[in-house]
């Protein structure tokens, strides 16, 4: 079957707009994360749905990112008034319940913030 | 709060063995997991410890010590496409906490 999905692959802003990335997880998994993954570095935890209820969002670094999944299966992060410091990989992962349930991770959407 | 640390790079040998190190502190342990990743594509998964020993697939292994708070993981016969960054995390209680990642360098 189809692994998880990212649109878009690339994405360019213009500091200031708000942008939206959309993931389509592994059909039947129910939990999804989203992770932002800086240049060199390794995957940071942005926040977590199980279903549709995101029972964790501690890794939002503003009140200006917002996720959701309102009918638990594909997510959308949104980020407003974009900033230079927002360029980044953002990484989609899905599994098959939750815990320690291994997460299979989509492409990425590159962020470019100008 | 979690703390995972590995080697930024690592060059080694096409046909050799490396073995990549993880040291770990963090307030909940479900079990660890090594992914490959390269450049501009998504970490795949490789590995999942969650008892202390070895597990090994085909040309990788990985090893946990929970009391000592590391892992590494093994490559044999090295080949070229091991070319990428490896990546450790601890699993907590919903999430992954991820490394930095090493940058493996795989010359012929």
């Amino acid at each position: 079957g189809a692994g998880v999905s990212q649109s878009p692959r690339y994405k360019v802003a213009k500091r200031g707009q708000d942008v939206a990335l959309r993931c389509d997880p592994i059909s039947g998994h129910v939990s999804l994360f989203w992770y932002q993954q800086a240049l060199g570095q390794g995957p940071e935890f942005l926040t977590y749905f199980q279903n549709e209820a995101q029972l964790d969002k501690s890794g939002l670094p503003s009140d200006r990112f917002f996720a959701e999944r309102p009918e638990g299966s594909v997510s959308t992060l949104k980020i407003q008034r974009t900033q230079q410091e927002d360029s980044a990989v953002y990484l989609c992962a899905s599994s098959l319940a939750g815990g320690a349930d291994t997460q299979y991770f989509g492409p990425g959407t590159r962020l470019t913030v100008l | 709060g979690q703390n995972i640390d590995q080697p930024t790079e690592m060059t080694a040998t096409e046909g050799a063995i490396v073995q990549i190190n993880c040291t770990y502190q963090t307030s909940g342990f479900n079990g660890l997991f090594w992914y490959q990743q390269h450049a501009g594509e998504a970490p795949t998964f490789l590995s999942y410890n969650v008892l202390d020993g070895l597990e090994e697939k085909g040309r990788f292994s990985s090893f946990l010590s929970r009391s000592k708070g590391y892992s590494y993981l093994l490559l044999k016969e090295l080949q070229m496409k091991d070319s990428a960054s490896y990546l450790c995390a601890v699993s907590g209680y919903s999430t992954l906490t991820f490394g930095k990642g090493t940058m493996l360098l795989v010359s012929p």
